[in-house]
């Protein structure tokens, strides 16, 4: 069973526009983080935001922050204001058994901004 | 940035050659992991590493085998490389427990003709 699901293969947005990013995971333990990463056309992957399982509040890290909801068992991204380099692959990952395995990724979005 | 580097950074090789891929660490990081990312996949996990000579397989192991004889180096070896194994590899790090991120390194895009 997929562990993490990303539903949205690509998605446009206007810059200056707020973007939601869906992300849905499947997991029966109580400790786990979950993780998104950034992929621009030059292929590294850069580390955008972390949501840990016990985490009351929801992160943010400046443009982005993570709407967590946990009894749904969802982990979309949410980036304000969005930018032209802000076009690029986005993905959701998930460690589980508190944080003693290794990252689980889902699929990805393909997120293109339009000025 | 994370110390992460990976070598050859891209390769062609012939399908029944044997290809071996090189990450080296200098955080002195417990866990060493390879992946591949293929178009509609995502990246999924081959191998990691929990330790000197402490291995595990993981999603997509058949035809890859590893080695970690030192904290800082895994290598990740195809026996016998076939045209289904032309992918983008990526060998990650990390510390164990939550919070800690895993850092990429750079990728290995491998042709297999």
């Amino acid at each position: 069973a997929q562990k993490i699901t990303q539903t949205q293969p690509g998605m446009f947005v206007q810059e200056k526009e707020a973007v939601t990013l869906d992300c849905t995971y499947d997991t029966s333990d109580q400790s786990y983080g979950l993780f998104w990463y950034k992929q621009p056309s030059s292929g590294e992957m850069i580390f955008l935001i972390y949501q840990g399982s016990y985490d009351e509040q929801n992160a943010t890290e400046g443009r982005y922050s993570l709407n967590f909801q946990k009894a749904r068992k969802s982990a979309n991204l949410v980036i304000s204001a969005s930018q032209l380099g802000d076009s690029a692959m986005y993905f959701c990952a998930m460690r589980e058994s508190n944080g003693n395995t290794p990252l689980v990724f889902g699929k990805g979005t393909r997120l293109s901004v339009i000025a | 940035d994370a110390g992460i580097t990976q070598s050859p950074r891209h390769k062609v090789t012939e399908t029944g050659t044997p290809v071996t891929l090189r990450c080296h660490q200098t955080e002195n990081h417990r866990y060493m992991y390879w992946y591949r990312q293929d178009p509609g996949h995502g990246l999924r996990l081959i191998h990691y590493s929990y330790g000197v000579k402490d291995t595990d397989k993981g999603e997509v192991s058949d035809g890859y085998s590893v080695s970690r004889s030192k904290t800082e180096d895994f290598l990740l070896t195809l026996e016998s490389a076939t045209s289904s194994q032309t992918s983008v590899y990526f060998c990650a790090i990390s510390e164990s427990g939550l919070p800690a991120e895993q850092y990429f390194g750079p990728g290995t895009r491998l042709t297999v003709t």
